[in-house]
């Protein structure tokens, strides 16, 4: 069973923190993908990797980095939290770029206080 | 650029059908998705549909596309409550719709 694993479902973090959020994928998926879901704007995508070591910006990248050190696993880093960065995060892979089937995590709810 | 569009909420009673409808820009999707997202969880892909095709019928679940128009529908015959969700059309792996929220009403 195909699977992408995010590492926590809830996290509460203090404004200002330093902020990692972890993805596995055990699929060996080429792509990962970081996006964040807020009521009424659907899905927004932050950053994407397409390998190892390599990023592209995604729609809304300010405020956030990322780190793909390893091919199943792409991490998403909050440099200092913000409450406007409280959202639902979700990360997602595909085997290839443009129109294949994403899998995705059980999403991460980070509140920011 | 490339855009999905999608209405953000349908209401229906339980046994009826629910139509969610999606438009999209880019033509050169090899396929095109309808995603289900339950409370709580991530998305699962639901169905999806090959550019070359009108219709695809999968169970309770129809998928039309007019390809002129850009247009994608998902209908789900005789709606039950375990269909209340949101549904998100997506073009790639990567451009989605905003979602469309599901209600049942019993």
């Amino acid at each position: 069973d195909v699977k992408v694993t995010q590492s926590s479902r809830y996290l509460v973090k203090r404004t200002g923190e330093k902020v990692f959020l972890e993805c596995v994928q055990d699929m060996d998926h080429e792509n990962m993908f970081w996006y964040r879901q807020d009521p009424g704007l659907g899905l927004r995508l932050i950053y994407f990797s397409y390998d190892v070591k390599m990023k592209e910006k995604g729609d809304i990248p300010e405020g956030y980095s990322v780190s793909r050190e390893k091919k199943e696993r792409f991490s998403l880093i909050l440099e200092s939290a913000s409450t406007n960065q409280t959202s639902m995060y979700l990360c997602a892979s595909s085997l290839l770029t443009g129109s294949t089937e994403a899998f995705f995590g059980q999403g991460t709810r980070l509140t920011v206080v | 650029g490339e855009d999905v569009e999608q209405s953000l909420f349908l209401s229906v009673r339980e046994g009826d059908s629910s139509v969610i409808n999606c438009t999209y820009t880019d033509s050169s999707s090899t396929y095109l998705y309808w995603y289900k997202q339950e409370p709580g969880a991530g998305l699962q892909l639901l169905t999806y549909i090959f550019s070359n095709m009108d219709m695809k019928q999968d169970q309770r679940l129809t998928v039309l596309l007019n390809k002129k128009d850009k247009h994608l529908s998902l209908r789900i015959a005789d709606t039950q409550t375990g269909d209340s969700a949101i549904y998100f059309c997506a073009e790639t792996s990567q451009i989605f719709g905003q979602g469309t929220t599901l209600q049942v009403k019993p």
